[in-house]
Protein backbone atom coordinates (compact mmCIF):
# COMPACT_ATOMS: atom_id res chain seq x y z
CA UNK A 1 0.00 0.00 0.00
CA UNK A 2 1.15 3.24 -1.28
CA UNK A 3 2.14 5.52 1.33
CA UNK A 4 2.06 9.76 1.17
CA UNK A 5 3.66 10.52 -1.90
CA UNK A 6 5.77 13.59 -2.12
CA UNK A 7 8.16 15.41 -4.85
CA UNK A 8 10.50 16.33 -5.47
CA UNK A 9 12.59 15.03 -2.69
CA UNK A 10 15.13 17.76 -2.95
CA UNK A 11 14.71 21.14 -4.81
CA UNK A 12 17.76 23.98 -4.99
CA UNK A 13 16.31 27.00 -5.94
CA UNK A 14 18.11 30.81 -5.96
CA UNK A 15 16.05 33.39 -4.34
CA UNK A 16 13.21 34.90 -5.92
CA UNK A 17 12.33 31.85 -7.80
CA UNK A 18 8.59 29.85 -7.94
CA UNK A 19 8.97 26.67 -5.94
CA UNK A 20 6.00 24.18 -6.04
CA UNK A 21 5.49 20.98 -3.58
CA UNK A 22 3.78 18.38 -4.48
CA UNK A 23 1.93 15.76 -2.17
CA UNK A 24 -0.54 12.48 -2.98
CA UNK A 25 -1.89 11.53 0.34
CA UNK A 26 -2.95 7.94 0.99
CA UNK A 27 -6.18 6.91 -0.74
CA UNK A 28 -9.24 7.56 1.21
CA UNK A 29 -8.19 9.70 3.90
CA UNK A 30 -9.74 12.94 4.07
CA UNK A 31 -7.23 15.43 6.02
CA UNK A 32 -4.21 16.62 4.54
CA UNK A 33 -1.36 18.25 6.45
CA UNK A 34 1.47 20.48 5.22
CA UNK A 35 4.44 20.95 7.96
CA UNK A 36 7.97 22.74 7.83
CA UNK A 37 10.49 21.25 9.60
CA UNK A 38 13.39 23.82 10.93
CA UNK A 39 16.05 23.60 13.61
CA UNK A 40 14.75 26.21 15.90
CA UNK A 41 10.05 25.50 15.57
CA UNK A 42 10.90 21.87 15.02
CA UNK A 43 7.68 20.58 12.80
CA UNK A 44 5.30 23.58 12.51
CA UNK A 45 1.69 22.90 11.17
CA UNK A 46 1.26 25.34 7.82
CA UNK A 47 -1.98 24.63 6.74
CA UNK A 48 -4.66 21.53 7.12
CA UNK A 49 -7.42 20.21 4.62
CA UNK A 50 -10.52 18.45 5.13
CA UNK A 51 -12.18 17.06 1.91
CA UNK A 52 -9.90 19.09 0.24
CA UNK A 53 -11.03 22.17 2.16
CA UNK A 54 -8.83 24.37 4.03
CA UNK A 55 -9.46 24.84 7.23
CA UNK A 56 -6.60 25.99 9.25
CA UNK A 57 -4.09 28.48 7.29
CA UNK A 58 -3.11 30.44 10.10
CA UNK A 59 0.71 28.72 10.21
CA UNK A 60 1.60 29.86 6.60
CA UNK A 61 3.93 32.32 7.29
CA UNK A 62 3.38 34.99 4.58
CA UNK A 63 1.32 35.93 1.87
CA UNK A 64 4.03 34.05 -0.53
CA UNK A 65 3.08 30.96 0.61
CA UNK A 66 0.11 29.40 -0.50
CA UNK A 67 -1.78 25.79 -0.95
CA UNK A 68 -4.18 24.32 -2.27
CA UNK A 69 -5.76 20.68 -2.96
CA UNK A 70 -8.05 20.75 -5.95
CA UNK A 71 -9.06 16.74 -5.80
CA UNK A 72 -8.52 14.33 -2.94
CA UNK A 73 -5.71 12.83 -4.26
CA UNK A 74 -3.46 16.11 -4.99
CA UNK A 75 -2.08 18.80 -2.88
CA UNK A 76 0.56 21.66 -3.75
CA UNK A 77 2.66 24.32 -1.85
CA UNK A 78 3.66 27.30 -3.55
CA UNK A 79 6.17 29.81 -2.59
CA UNK A 80 6.97 32.73 -4.67
CA UNK A 81 8.79 34.57 -4.47
CA UNK A 82 11.65 31.80 -2.11
CA UNK A 83 13.73 33.71 0.34
CA UNK A 84 16.89 31.73 1.58
CA UNK A 85 14.77 31.67 5.10
CA UNK A 86 12.52 29.20 3.30
CA UNK A 87 15.00 26.49 3.35
CA UNK A 88 14.14 23.38 5.42
CA UNK A 89 12.20 19.88 5.09
CA UNK A 90 8.48 20.65 3.88
CA UNK A 91 6.61 17.87 5.00
CA UNK A 92 3.32 16.01 3.83
CA UNK A 93 0.73 13.73 6.19
CA UNK A 94 -2.57 12.52 5.38
CA UNK A 95 -5.13 11.53 7.97
CA UNK A 96 -8.01 8.62 7.92
CA UNK A 97 -10.24 8.39 10.16
CA UNK A 98 -7.91 7.10 13.58
CA UNK A 99 -6.13 9.28 15.43
CA UNK A 100 -3.14 8.58 12.92
CA UNK A 101 -1.12 11.03 10.98
CA UNK A 102 0.92 9.42 7.99
CA UNK A 103 3.73 11.73 7.22
CA UNK A 104 5.68 11.61 3.47
CA UNK A 105 9.53 11.50 2.96
CA UNK A 106 9.52 15.16 2.91
CA UNK A 107 10.99 18.05 0.59
CA UNK A 108 14.39 19.44 1.18
CA UNK A 109 14.44 23.03 -0.21
CA UNK A 110 17.53 25.01 -0.54
CA UNK A 111 17.16 28.87 -1.71
CA UNK A 112 20.29 30.18 -2.14
CA UNK B 1 4.24 31.08 20.95
CA UNK B 2 4.92 27.51 21.43
CA UNK B 3 2.34 25.39 22.75
CA UNK B 4 4.15 22.50 23.11
CA UNK B 5 7.85 22.19 24.41
CA UNK B 6 10.03 19.94 24.13
CA UNK B 7 13.02 21.70 26.80
CA UNK B 8 15.52 18.59 26.29
CA UNK B 9 17.35 19.65 22.52
CA UNK B 10 19.18 16.14 22.88
CA UNK B 11 19.80 13.41 25.37
CA UNK B 12 22.02 10.14 25.82
CA UNK B 13 20.97 6.81 27.77
CA UNK B 14 23.45 4.04 27.81
CA UNK B 15 21.87 0.98 26.37
CA UNK B 16 19.70 -1.10 28.30
CA UNK B 17 18.90 1.55 30.16
CA UNK B 18 16.16 3.46 30.54
CA UNK B 19 15.10 6.68 28.29
CA UNK B 20 13.18 9.32 29.31
CA UNK B 21 11.95 12.10 27.28
CA UNK B 22 9.09 14.89 28.57
CA UNK B 23 6.97 17.48 26.68
CA UNK B 24 4.92 20.50 28.55
CA UNK B 25 1.91 21.83 26.62
CA UNK B 26 0.35 24.99 27.60
CA UNK B 27 -3.61 24.80 26.67
CA UNK B 28 -5.36 22.27 28.93
CA UNK B 29 -8.05 21.85 25.74
CA UNK B 30 -6.30 19.25 23.79
CA UNK B 31 -7.31 15.97 24.77
CA UNK B 32 -5.07 13.81 22.43
CA UNK B 33 -1.00 12.84 22.79
CA UNK B 34 1.00 11.23 20.16
CA UNK B 35 4.53 10.50 19.85
CA UNK B 36 6.73 10.36 16.78
CA UNK B 37 10.21 9.22 16.33
CA UNK B 38 12.22 10.24 13.14
CA UNK B 39 14.86 8.71 11.50
CA UNK B 40 17.65 11.39 9.29
CA UNK B 41 16.18 11.44 5.94
CA UNK B 42 12.95 9.70 6.64
CA UNK B 43 9.25 11.28 7.12
CA UNK B 44 8.20 10.80 10.75
CA UNK B 45 6.70 7.81 12.00
CA UNK B 46 3.94 6.90 14.41
CA UNK B 47 4.98 5.23 17.86
CA UNK B 48 2.54 5.55 20.35
CA UNK B 49 -0.56 8.06 21.36
CA UNK B 50 -2.99 8.39 24.92
CA UNK B 51 -5.67 10.19 25.23
CA UNK B 52 -6.65 12.32 27.87
CA UNK B 53 -9.02 10.13 29.50
CA UNK B 54 -6.01 7.94 30.61
CA UNK B 55 -2.66 8.63 32.27
CA UNK B 56 -0.63 5.30 31.07
CA UNK B 57 -0.46 3.77 27.75
CA UNK B 58 1.80 0.82 26.70
CA UNK B 59 3.16 -0.99 23.86
CA UNK B 60 6.12 -3.18 24.19
CA UNK B 61 9.11 -1.17 25.58
CA UNK B 62 7.31 1.81 25.37
CA UNK B 63 5.10 3.71 27.91
CA UNK B 64 3.84 7.04 27.49
CA UNK B 65 2.47 8.71 30.94
CA UNK B 66 0.01 11.70 30.45
CA UNK B 67 -0.33 14.05 33.65
CA UNK B 68 -3.05 16.76 32.55
CA UNK B 69 -2.69 18.94 35.82
CA UNK B 70 0.87 19.07 35.28
CA UNK B 71 -0.03 19.64 31.77
CA UNK B 72 2.91 17.15 30.86
CA UNK B 73 3.91 14.02 28.72
CA UNK B 74 6.79 11.72 29.06
CA UNK B 75 7.93 8.86 26.91
CA UNK B 76 9.57 6.07 28.38
CA UNK B 77 12.05 3.60 26.56
CA UNK B 78 12.96 0.65 28.64
CA UNK B 79 15.33 -0.95 27.92
CA UNK B 80 17.02 1.26 25.27
CA UNK B 81 18.64 0.05 21.77
CA UNK B 82 21.15 1.25 19.76
CA UNK B 83 18.09 1.55 17.02
CA UNK B 84 15.73 3.86 19.58
CA UNK B 85 18.49 6.54 18.04
CA UNK B 86 16.16 9.11 16.44
CA UNK B 87 14.88 12.41 16.87
CA UNK B 88 11.71 11.80 18.79
CA UNK B 89 8.54 14.25 18.72
CA UNK B 90 5.42 14.53 21.24
CA UNK B 91 2.35 15.89 19.34
CA UNK B 92 -0.91 16.99 20.91
CA UNK B 93 -5.05 18.17 19.50
CA UNK B 94 -8.22 19.16 20.64
CA UNK B 95 -10.83 16.52 19.08
CA UNK B 96 -13.15 17.73 16.20
CA UNK B 97 -10.22 20.53 14.69
CA UNK B 98 -7.87 17.28 14.74
CA UNK B 99 -4.87 20.25 14.26
CA UNK B 100 -1.95 18.14 15.33
CA UNK B 101 0.50 20.30 16.95
CA UNK B 102 4.07 19.35 17.14
CA UNK B 103 7.26 19.92 19.54
CA UNK B 104 10.47 20.90 18.81
CA UNK B 105 11.79 17.14 18.95
CA UNK B 106 14.25 15.42 21.15
CA UNK B 107 17.17 13.98 19.50
CA UNK B 108 18.17 10.54 22.11
CA UNK B 109 21.26 8.98 21.45
CA UNK B 110 21.65 5.03 22.55
CA UNK B 111 25.06 4.53 23.10
CA UNK B 112 26.05 0.34 22.49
Amino acid sequence: DAGVIQSPRHEVTEMGQEVTLRCKPISGHDYLFWYRQTMMRGLELLIYFNNNVPIDDSGMPEDRFSAKMPNASFSTLKIQPSEPRDSAVYFCASRPSGNTIYFGEGSWLTVV
Amino acid sequence: DQQVKQNSPSLSVQEGRISILNCDYTNSMFDYFLWYKKYPAEGPTFLISISSIKDKNEDGRFTVFLNKSAKHLSLHIVPSQPGDSAVYFCAVYTSGTYKYIFGTGTRLKVLA
